[in-house]
């Protein structure tokens, strides 16, 4: 079966911290990958994918992660966290081919609270 | 470049009202999403169209749940008798034309419905 888990409900760090947010993916085969961040009150935004080749992706305002496909993961970090960091962060997959193909299927997401 | 836009922002029903929800996508996006997403999860897949054709409803509850986009613009989401699992916020996404399904999906801020 398809799953995408993130497996930290909510992570708390402090302002100019580093930062890991983690996402496994379970999938018949590699799938195209997503991070988004939802805001208080406003809609999903993407911080970055992947789809092939180098397997780390550079995303906004300094985000990146790392694909891995032996560990079928793909992290999300970030170097050093501002408060405005803060927002529910969602992992995403949508298959390359098949009966999916099209559709984002997301993980149940993690709040990052940064304190100030 | 106006984004997704959705209205309502907010609705709330007792059991056994139906309910509307509106999205106007990006002008010239050629696919449109709509998502459930349930509190404290993240959003799962209804239902999606190709200009006005439906390519996806297999998560759409079809005893209750209906969505049409019948110029492939403007999209309408209805729940014919709202139950109280109804309750979550639904959200509007679209896709530009052409592009492969790594693409971007623009997501509207959506509408928050809660079924008392």
């Amino acid at each position: 079966a398809q799953s995408v888990t993130q497996p930290d409900a909510r992570v708390t760090v402090s302002e100019g911290a580093s930062l890991q947010l983690r996402c496994k993916y379970s999938y018949s085969a590699t799938p195209y990958l997503f991070w988004y961040v939802q805001y208080p009150r406003q809609g999903l935004q993407m911080l970055l994918k992947y789809y092939s080749g180098d397997p780390v992706v550079q995303g906004v305002n300094g985000f990146e992660a790392e694909f891995s496909k032996s560990d079928s993961s793909f992290h999300l970090r970030k170097a050093s966290v501002h408060w405005s960091d803060s927002a529910v962060y969602f992992c995403a997959v949508s298959a390359k081919r098949g009966s999916a193909l099209g559709r984002l299927h997301f993980g149940a997401g993690t709040q990052l609270i940064v304190i100030p | 470049e106006a984004g997704v836009t959705q209205s309502p922002r907010y609705a709330v029903l007792q059991e056994g009202q139906a309910v509307s929800f509106w999205c106007d996508p990006i002008s010239g996006h050629d696919t449109l999403y709509w998502y459930q997403q349930p509190r404290d999860q993240g959003p799962q897949l209804l239902v999606y169209f190709r200009d006005e054709a439906v390519i996806d409803n297999s998560q759409l509850p079809s005893d209750r749940f209906s969505a049409v986009r019948p110029k492939g613009t403007n999209s309408t989401l209805k729940i014919q008798s709202a139950k109280q699992g109804d309750t979550a916020t639904y959200l509007c996404a679209s896709r530009g034309p052409g592009l492969g399904n790594y693409a971007e999906q623009f997501f509207g801020p959506g509408t928050r419905l809660t079924v008392l």
